[in-house]
């Protein structure tokens, strides 16, 4: 059990255009999920923090109206990169914490977007 | 906010050798600090963790042990095997529901 899907793996999209990514929790409820940002070589950076029926909360330096998260459901938070541009080529990993238990957080397998 | 460093940064060793790993953490209310493993363009995946009222643990050739008073906790991994090669990444956080907070990633190579 535990097992979040991401979805698209893999997203070429161009200058200017907009890119939603899907974040899943397969059998599992989440009330809390989590965005990452991972550039090559370098850490997790956190970008926001969805939850459930609420606008979800950026950290400090992460445009809100550019990176749109919702999260409709107990099973289901979107990333969209709206505008996007080369900069925000990068790797895209959310998590999620089941809501009946626990301290680990579940994470999805990522999506790679770039950006030409 | 939370700050963890992770030491070092690359780290290279024999197969067979042990492999330690180091991060500090600033927050005392940190109570959890889990370890991950990462291969290239994969998903973390959890290879042990800690919580702040014990202070080791063990899991067959992975071990972690946490010093609250110095807020530094530590990845020992032994008899070191080629397919421990990966990227760890240590985080701190303060229990369910709360963010983590990474370190910046240990770049692990055996070498056989």
């Amino acid at each position: 059990g535990a097992v979040v899907s991401q979805h698209p793996s893999r997203v070429i999209c161009k200058s200017g255009t907009s890119v939603k990514i899907e974040c899943r929790s397969l059998d599992f409820q989440a009330t809390t999920m989590f965005w990452y940002r991972q550039f090559p070589k370098q850490s997790l950076m956190l970008m926001a923090t969805s939850n459930e029926g609420s606008k979800a909360t950026y950290e400090q330096g992460v445009e809100k109206d550019k990176f749109l998260i919702n999260h409709a459901s107990l099973t289901l938070s979107t990333l969209t990169v709206t505008s996007a541009h080369p900069e925000d080529s990068s790797f895209y990993i959310c998590s999620a914490y089941r809501t009946d238990s626990s301290y680990e957080q579940y994470f999805g397998p990522g999506t790679r977007l770039t950006v030409t | 906010g939370e700050n963890v460093e992770q030491h070092p940064s690359t780290l290279s060793v024999q197969e067979g050798d042990s492999a330690v790993i180091k991060c500090t953490y600033s927050d005392s209310a940190s109570n959890y600090f889990p370890w991950y493993k990462q291969e290239l363009g994969k998903r973390p995946q959890l290879i042990i963790d800690i919580r702040s009222n014990v202070g080791e643990k063990k899991d067959q050739r992975i071990a972690v042990t946490l010093n609250k008073t110095a807020k530094h906790f530590s990845l020992h991994i032994t008899e070191t095997q080629p397919e421990d090669s990966a990227v760890y990444f240590c985080a701190a956080s303060k229990g369910a529901g709360n963010q983590f907070y990474f370190g910046t990633g240990t770049s692990l190579t055996v070498i056989p």
